[in-house]
C-alpha cells in the first residue's frame, strides 16, 4: 500500500517570509495528492489538491507542485502570516491497500512569528 | 446547515468499557470514514464505509467496530479489546470513496482512565 513520509515535523518562520512543505510517496500509481490545514482545537480542512496531470497549482499565497518521476510534492506558503501557523497535513491516494483512501502524511507544525 | 457532526466532544472512561462515538452528516455522502489522530502520527484511517450496510476495515481496526445502517450515520464502537484507546478521533466524509475532498468533523477526544 501507499506510504506517505512528511518533512519537516516542524516548521518556525518570520511573518512574510515563504514556508515550504515536502512529501513523498511509494505508490507510483496515486493521482491525488490534497493538502489539509488544522489550527489548535479545529477541524482539518482541504486548503489545495493537485491531480497528477498537473504540476503545480496555486490559490492566492499558496502553491502545492508535484514531481511524479520523483514521487514528490510540496506546498509552498508565500508572504505567511501568523494566522498561517496551524499543522498541515498532506495525503495521497492509495491503490493499493486501501483501494483509493487517502494515506497522510504525520503532519507539520507550522509557527509563524509576527 | 450542512456538514458532518460528531458527538460527544470529550468523553472519559474507565478501562475495560466499550465507549460508542457518534458522526451525522447531512451532505447526502455516500462514503464514511473514521480516522484516529494521535501527536505526531497524523490521521490513520480505522474503517471506511462506500455505502449503507456496508464497511471496511482500515489500518489500524482492531478493537474498534462500526456499523452503517443509515446513510447519514457512522458510529465508531472504541472496545475493551483496544490496547491504547486514548486519542482523538475524527469522523468524515465524501461524495464517494476515492473521490475528492473529505469533509471532517470536529471531533471526539477519548481519554480512558
Amino acid at each position: 500500500g501507499e506510504n506517505v513520509e512528511q518533512h519537516p515535523s516542524t516548521l518556525s518562520v518570520q511573518e512574510g517570509d515563504s514556508a515550504v512543505i515536502k512529501c513523498t510517496y511509494s505508490d507510483s500509481a496515486s493521482n491525488y495528492f490534497p493538502w489539509y490545514k488544522q489550527e489548535l482545537g479545529k477541524r482539518p480542512q482541504l486548503i489545495i489538491d493537485i491531480r497528477s496531470n498537473v504540476g503545480e497549482k496555486k490559490d492566492q499565497r499558496i502553491a502545492v507542485t508535484l514531481n511524479k518521476t520523483a514521487k514528490h510534492f510540496s506546498l509552498h506558503i508565500t508572504e505567511t502570516q501568523p494566522e498561517d501557523s496551524a499543522v498541515y497535513f498532506c495525503a495521497a491516494e492509495d491503490y493499493g491497500g486501501s483501494q483509493g483512501n487517502l494515506i497522510f502524511g504525520k503532519g507539520t507544525k507550522l509557527s509563524v512569528k509576527p | 446547515d450542512g456538514g458532518i457532526t460528531q458527538s460527544p466532544k470529550y468523553l472519559f472512561r474507565k478501562e475495560g468499557q466499550n465507549v460508542t462515538l457518534s458522526c451525522e452528516q447531512n451532505l447526502n455522502h455516500d462514503a464514511m470514514y473514521w480516522y484516529r489522530q494521535d501527536p505526531g502520527q497524523g490521521l490513520r484511517l480505522i474503517y471506511y464505509s462506500q455505502i449503507v450496510n456496508d464497511f471496511q476495515k482500515g489500518d489500524i481496526a482492531e478493537g474498534y467496530s462500526v456499523s452503517r445502517e443509515k446513510k447519514e450515520s457512522f458510529p465508531l464502537t472504541v472496545t475493551s479489546a483496544q490496547k491504547n484507546p486514548t486519542a482523538f478521533y475524527l469522523c468524515a466524509s465524501s461524495p464517494r470513496r476515492g473521490i475528492g475532498e473529505l469533509f471532517f468533523g470536529e471531533g471526539s477526544r477519548l481519554t480512558v482512565l
